[in-house]
């Protein structure tokens, strides 16, 4: 089963909303989160580290302010796109790596968001 | 900086024995991966290797690991209709300890 889980699945909504993305390990401990952009038949970006009780590690040219991410807890982080417009459309992906392995993240399902 | 190349497209009958290749760059990655992704999906992990074997086999599915020529190669025996994805290989980088992602290889299964 599923050991990673994310929610939504798939989000459409209006220009200028800001939508919440939650990533959560199922039945380990993550300390460790990772979020990656996909676009249409490309392969996956990363976009940011997300650190367990401290600030997320952005990478080169992924703006902090435009997505929040906020990793509160060993088995959950949430990554907000604000103020989200058209080309914020993306298929959005989360991994998780156990804390206590040496083991492969695991990856979420992906949320598709679409911004008309 | 650290950069992993597939081929884009590889077409095989069903039956037949597919073989996803893929280079990297990084000499001091620890562990190579081999995703799938289905339309729509997240990312599976089928089988993994760590840098220090040439070989694994896990039921259809054989990895070879050439790190003098930083060549990584899946082996899908018996391909099935079922194995038409996407197929992704990733390294662990050793100094960031990040996953980089290759371009993606679409397999096609044709009946």
């Amino acid at each position: 089963g599923a050991v990673v889980s994310q929610h939504p699945s798939r989000v459409i909504c209006k220009s200028g909303t800001s939508v919440k993305i939650e990533c959560r390990s199922l039945d380990f401990q993550a300390t460790t989160m990772f979020w990656y952009r996909q676009f249409p038949k490309q392969s996956l970006m990363l976009m940011a580290t997300s650190n367990e009780g401290s600030k997320a590690t952005y990478e080169q040219g992924v703006e902090k302010d435009k997505f929040l991410i906020n990793h509160a807890s060993l088995t959950l982080s949430t990554l907000t796109v604000t103020s989200a417009h058209p080309e914020d459309s993306s298929f959005y992906i989360c991994s998780a790596r156990d804390r206590h392995s040496n083991q492969p993240q695991h990856f979420g399902d992906g949320t598709r968001l679409s911004i008309l | 900086g650290e950069d992993v190349e597939q081929s884009l497209f590889l077409s095989v009958r069903e039956g037949d024995s597919s073989v996803i290749n893929c280079t990297y760059t990084d000499s001091s990655s620890t562990y190579l991966y081999w995703y799938k992704q289905e339309p729509g999906a997240g990312l599976q992990l089928l089988t993994y290797i760590f840098s220090n074997m040439d070989m694994k086999q896990d039921q259809r599915l054989t990895v070879l690991l050439n790190k003098k020529d930083k060549h990584l190669s899946l082996r899908i025996a018996d391909t099935q209709t079922g194995d038409s994805a996407i197929y992704f290989c990733a390294e662990r980088g050793g100094a960031t300890n990040k996953l980089i992602f290759g371009t993606g290889t679409l397999l096609a299964v044709q009946p």
